[in-house]
């Protein structure tokens, strides 16, 4: 089946640096990425929906401006959390969609300090 | 707008019997529903889904969840329980239009004991 990648797949930072989170579709093309959050024992919320090449929709209530997301080419998008603190700290999963099909990165574990 | 609801945030069965992990959902038409699996450190995985096709739908592992559009259920099912069915379960539904987006229902934490 499809496979998608995240790196790194946890993180540890200081609060005020920021941190970038590659998502790559690695034998599919992915005109379309999403990006979610998920705190402990939570469900997963959507953040945003990334197309290759266009800016990025963003859910009501996540800051577009903290949350920059860069959908740079067909396999590859990337998150990155400006200005960390420690309340940003959660699981963030990607997920690339192949037509119809949606595939889940095994998911980012990022810890501020 | 589209959401569901997962009944047991936790179910905890013994090896060998049978799974039953219960959805409802909101919608004002016809949706599209899945059920995904996580387990610890590894990527989610679709079970299964339903989009309007034959309502008892079979899915990986011999999990299968019917949809009883009378009571706007999807609820999960599956014979007999292994250890390795132990993870967490998330119904989801497909928003309409626009990017199709999945809605994540809360999750019910699966233990399954020798």
């Amino acid at each position: 089946g499809a496979v998608v990648s995240q790196h790194p797949s946890w993180v540890i930072c200081k609060s005020g640096t920021s941190v970038k989170i590659e998502c790559r579709s690695l034998d599919f093309q992915a005109t379309t990425m999403f990006w979610y959050r998920q705190f402990p024992k939570q469900s997963l919320m959507l953040m945003a929906t990334s197309n290759e090449g266009s800016k990025a929709t963003y859910e009501q209530g996540v800051e577009k401006d903290k949350f920059l997301i860069n959908h740079a080419s067909l396999t590859l998008s990337t998150l990155t959390v400006t200005s960390a603190h420690p309340e940003d700290s959660s699981f963030y999963i990607c997920s690339a969609r192949d037509g119809f099909r949606e595939f889940f990165g095994p998911g980012t574990r990022l810890t501020v300090l | 707008a589209q959401s569901v609801t997962q009944l047991d945030s936790h179910v905890s069965v013994s090896e060998g019997t049978p799974v039953l992990l219960r959805c409802n959902y909101s919608s004002s038409y016809s949706p599209s529903l899945f059920w995904y699996v996580q387990h610890p450190n590894k990527g989610l995985q679709l079970l299964l889904k339903y989009t309007s096709a034959a309502t008892l739908v079979k899915g990986i592992n011999g999990f299968e969840a019917e949809f009883k559009k009378s009571e706007t259920s999807f609820h999960l099912t599956k014979p007999s329980a292994h250890m390795s069915d132990a993870a967490e379960y998330f119904c989801v539904v497909s928003e309409a239009g626009g990017y199709n987006k999945l809605i994540f229902g809360a999750g019910t934490r699966l233990a399954v004991h020798p």
